[in-house]
């Protein structure tokens, strides 16, 4: 069974920084792109950024790149996200996702249960 | 960019009911890259139809999608109690949007 286990959430202070783990079983993590989504209280979902299965192509969002930072450890079946320059605006539940490894439909099939970030003084 | 909007923001309706959710794109999409997602409170998306009209493992079959080009349509023929919650449509280019949801509760 799949199980993604996201972690490293918590309050900081505004331009602090969180580094965001999300651990992998139940499948060949390697294969797979994973992606972050956030969720802000009573908000929709917005994507926030992806890595390829190697970790060499990533992607993120206009209103966190320069600040956030994706990565992954596949032998840890783990990707993170490191936060930087942290601002009110990123409050918001943290979900890491898979991403159906056909290249023919593209959705996201498997989620983490998400992990909170409050950004308040 | 691509900006999917949902319509309506929330659609009061009573068990055995059909509803019908709109999820239209900015500009002409591929069907094969539409995703429906069901969320409930307190609990992590799960995806119920991809490339626009498939139904994903476990999706039961009173969800149905449809639509091509601009316009894409989930339909529940007729909804259960566990079915209120909030839906989402995305589409998956070189990055992902979602739209804005579309809230079923129980009137």
């Amino acid at each position: 069974e799949v199980h993604l286990v996201e972690s490293g959430g918590g309050l900081v202070r505004p331009g602090g920084s969180l580094r965001l783990s999300c651990a992998a079983s139940g499948f060949t993590f390697s294969d797979y792109w994973m992606h972050w989504v956030r969720q802000a209280p009573g908000k929709g979902l917005v994507w926030v950024s992806h890595i390829n299965n190697d970790g060499i192509t990533t992607n993120y969002a206009d209103s966190v790149k320069g600040r956030f930072t994706i990565s992954r450890d596949n032998a840890r079946n783990t990707v993170y996200l490191q936060m930087n320059s942290l601002r009110a605006d990123d409050t918001a539940m943290y979900y890491c996702a898979r991403r159906f490894p056909s290249g023919i439909h593209l959705y996201l099939d498997s989620w983490g249960q998400g992990t909170l970030v409050t950004v308040s003084s | 960019e691509i900006v999917l909007t949902q319509s309506p923001g929330t659609l009061s309706l009573s068990p055995g009911e059909r509803a019908t959710l709109s999820c239209r794109a900015s500009q002409s999409i591929t069907s094969n890259y539409l995703a429906w997602y069901q969320q409930k409170p307190g609990q992590a998306p799960r995806v119920l139809i991809y490339g626009a009209s498939s139904r994903a493992t476990g999706t039961p079959d009173r969800f149905s999608g449809s639509g091509s080009g601009t316009d894409f349509t989930l339909t529940i023929s007729r909804l259960e109690p566990e079915d209120f919650a909030v839906y989402y449509c995305q589409h998956y280019d070189t990055s992902l949007t979602f739209g804005g949801g579309t809230k079923v509760e129980i009137q």
